[in-house]
Parts: structure tokens; C-alpha cells; sequence
């Protein structure tokens, strides 16, 4: 199974300062059809998650435009510009390239 | 509006077997790829199973095949797991969640608990 392996496990914030989470796989995440499935979810406290990326940089649907991604291959961020009371909650990269899916182990992003 | 409702979860001891529902509105079930996705109390997620619009492709997490079966009712609507051999480590909420297009949707969650 492909590994997916988050840092850092916490990350407190100031609010208004920006956030970065990597995401690192054991193995390329390209399919063969040239594609990289690579998604990213957050989970606020006491809700279901919710997708923010898809397909390693783009944005879902009402997602703020200070939520972004990057990365190829093997090593991926998740990035926020500036952060909100809002955004605390746990985040998590999961890969759809490979059978099983899988998810990172999640990095909790809390208020300062 | 996009919504996923799941149901059926509850207590049950070890052995003992469960089948969760998960109701569709809002978009077009029999197109989407449809998952299970676990949470243990306190812990990360887990992907469980998956299966393809037209329910003849199904995938499971290791610690699941043999024991939980994933299948849909695309005239109603309808996934469910149906979950045999339950193990304490089974105790979680299950969510069900869709894929459609560029899309994704996840609903509230059913939570199981194993215990005897």
C-alpha cells in the first residue's frame, strides 16, 4: 500500500499568518493516464471532511482562494495564505492513484 | 442540494454483523464512484471499500475483504455496506462519500460501535 506521510502532526498558527502542510507518498503518485491523484480534506472539530483540492492543485467549489496546493511525484503542500478561526481543524492528503486509497495521518491546525 | 444521509448504525458485539444505508439526492447517483470511509474514535481516516456507477467494480481495504460487502441501488438511490464478522476494531463512524465529475460530497456519518 502507498504510504502517505503528513508534517508537521500540529501546527499552531497566529491568526492572519499563512500555514503549510506537506504531504510526502512512498510511491509517484502519476497515473498512467498522466494524472495525479492527490486530494486534500479538513476536517473542522465535530463535522464530516470536506474537500478543498483535487488533482494536486485544483480548488473545489466554494473553497476560498487562500487554500492552495502544489507538488508532483512523491511530495506535495497544502498552503494557507492566511489563516482564520475558521480554518482550525485537522487536514488530510489522500491519494487515489493507487489500490487502496489512502489517507495521511492528518496535521491539526490550531490558533496561537 | 447535494446530500448524503446514512443510516443504520448502532451497538453490536463481536461477530455479529450490520448493514449501513446511504441515501443519494442531489445529483446523479448512478454516474458517481461511491466509497465507505471509517474514522475510529479519535484517530484519522481510513478508506474501506468503493464501488463503480454500475456496481460491477468493487474494492476493499485488506482488513475488511471477506467480511464487508459494498453494493448499490441506482434505481433508488441507494449504497450500502453490509458488514459481517464484526471486530471491536471495527468501532468507528462510517461516512459514505461520492465522487461525480470534479465533485465531492461526504455525509454525516454513522457511527458503529463493536463491544461485547
Amino acid at each position: 500500500d502507498v504510504v502517505m506521510t503528513q508534517s508537521p502532526l500540529s501546527l499552531p498558527v497566529n491568526l492572519g499568518q499563512p500555514a503549510s502542510i506537506s504531504c510526502s507518498s512512498s510511491q509517484s503518485l502519476v497515473s498512467r493516464d498522466g494524472n495525479t491523484y492527490l486530494e486534500w480534506f479538513q476536517q473542522r472539530p465535530g463535522q464530516s471532511p470536506r474537500r478543498l483540492i483535487y488533482k494536486v492543485s485544483h480548488r473545489d467549489s466554494g473553497v476560498p482562494d487562500k487554500f492552495s496546493g502544489s507538488g508532483s511525484g512523491t511530495d506535495f503542500t497544502l498552503k494557507i495564505s492566511r489563516v482564520e478561526a475558521e480554518d482550525v481543524g485537522v487536514y488530510y492528503c489522500m491519494q487515489y492513484t493507487h489500490w487502496p486509497h489512502t489517507f495521511g495521518g492528518g496535521t491539526k491546525v490550531e490558533i496561537k | 442540494e447535494v446530500q448524503l444521509v446514512e443510516s443504520g448504525g448502532g451497538l453490536v458485539q463481536p461477530g455479529e454483523s450490520l448493514r449501513l444505508s446511504c441515501a443519494a439526492s442531489g445529483f446523479i447517483f448512478s454516474s458517481s464512484w461511491m466509497n465507505w470511509v471509517r474514522q475510529a474514535p479519535g484517530k484519522g481516516l481510513e478508506w474501506v471499500a468503493n464501488i463503480n456507477p454500475g456496481g460491477s467494480e468493487k474494492s476493499y481495504v485488506d482488513s475488511v475483504k471477506g467480511r464487508f460487502t459494498v453494493s448499490r441501488d441506482n434505481a433508488k438511490n441507494l449504497l450500502y455496506l453490509q458488514m459481517n464478522s464484526l471486530r471491536v476494531e471495527d468501532t468507528a463512524v462510517y461516512y459514505c462519500a461520492g465522487w461525480f465529475g470534479e465533485s465531492n460530497c461526504w455525509g454525516q456519518g454513522a457511527l458503529v460501535t463493536v463491544s461485547s
